[in-house]
């Protein structure tokens, strides 16, 4: 069965600094999707960014970008010049075609002005 | 934003009671789900729709039912609620972004169960 691991709980930063979120997932297929939700104190689900498993190249959204390692397993996140707005729990998602989404547990993300 | 809503948006119900949630879309889009939102699991699906009268179950979907007589909605029953099912559910849609999959989601529905 797939599985997506976020191992860090909670983690802060100051106010315009960089921070990376940590993934990892276990897959047997080849070809599928991993995205980044976030999800601020109001509970809406925001998708961050969405990266295909048949693509190279790292995706990248404005400040949001990730570092996608197919063989490792490895789906981290990096927030550059961290906002105040950006303080939300954040969520990693594994999917193949129109299947279910396999969420981590979940990131929690402090900004510290 | 993709056009999602659920209602009712907070309920509180007693035990053993039949309770049902609604999710509708403005996006046409084939594939449904219901998720459910617990403190240290993420989210997990609870049933999907691939199209109207067609579901199927997911991993949580003990003391679940649903039921999609029409594209746009997606309605997510509790036939006789219990203090477990106490949560917050959500609804998404699947489809396609140009050539790249996504789901996005509804605002959710904060459940409890007395």
């Amino acid at each position: 069965a797939q599985t997506v691991t976020q191992s860090q709980p909670e983690m802060s930063v100051q106010e315009a600094e960089t921070v990376t979120l940590s993934c990892t997932y276990d897959t047997s297929e080849s070809d599928y999707y991993l995205f980044w939700y976030k999800q601020p104190p109001s509970r809406q689900m925001i998708l961050v960014i969405r990266q295909e498993a048949y693509k190279q190249q790292n995706a990248t959204e404005n400040r949001f970008s990730v570092n996608f390692q197919k063989a490792a397993k490895s789906f981290s996140l990096k927030i550059s010049d961290s906002q105040l707005g950006d303080a939300a729990m954040y969520f990693c998602a594994y999917g193949v075609g129109a299947q279910k989404l396999v969420f981590g547990q979940g990131t929690r993300l402090t900004i510290n002005p | 934003d993709a056009g999602i809503t659920q209602s009712p948006r907070h309920k509180v119900t007693e035990t053993g009671t039949p309770v049902t949630l609604r999710c509708h879309q403005t996006e046409n889009h084939r594939y449904m789900y219901w998720y459910r939102q617990d403190p240290g699991h993420g989210l997990r699906l609870i049933h999907y729709s691939y199209g109207v009268k067609d579901t199927d179950k997911g991993e949580v979907s003990d003391g679940y039912s649903v039921s999609r007589s029409k594209t746009e909605d997606f309605l997510l029953t509790l036939e006789s609620a219990t203090s477990s099912q106490t949560s917050v559910y959500f609804c998404a849609i699947g489809g396609t972004s140009g050539p790249r999959w996504t789901q996005y989601f509804g605002p959710g529905t904060r459940l409890l169960v007395l």
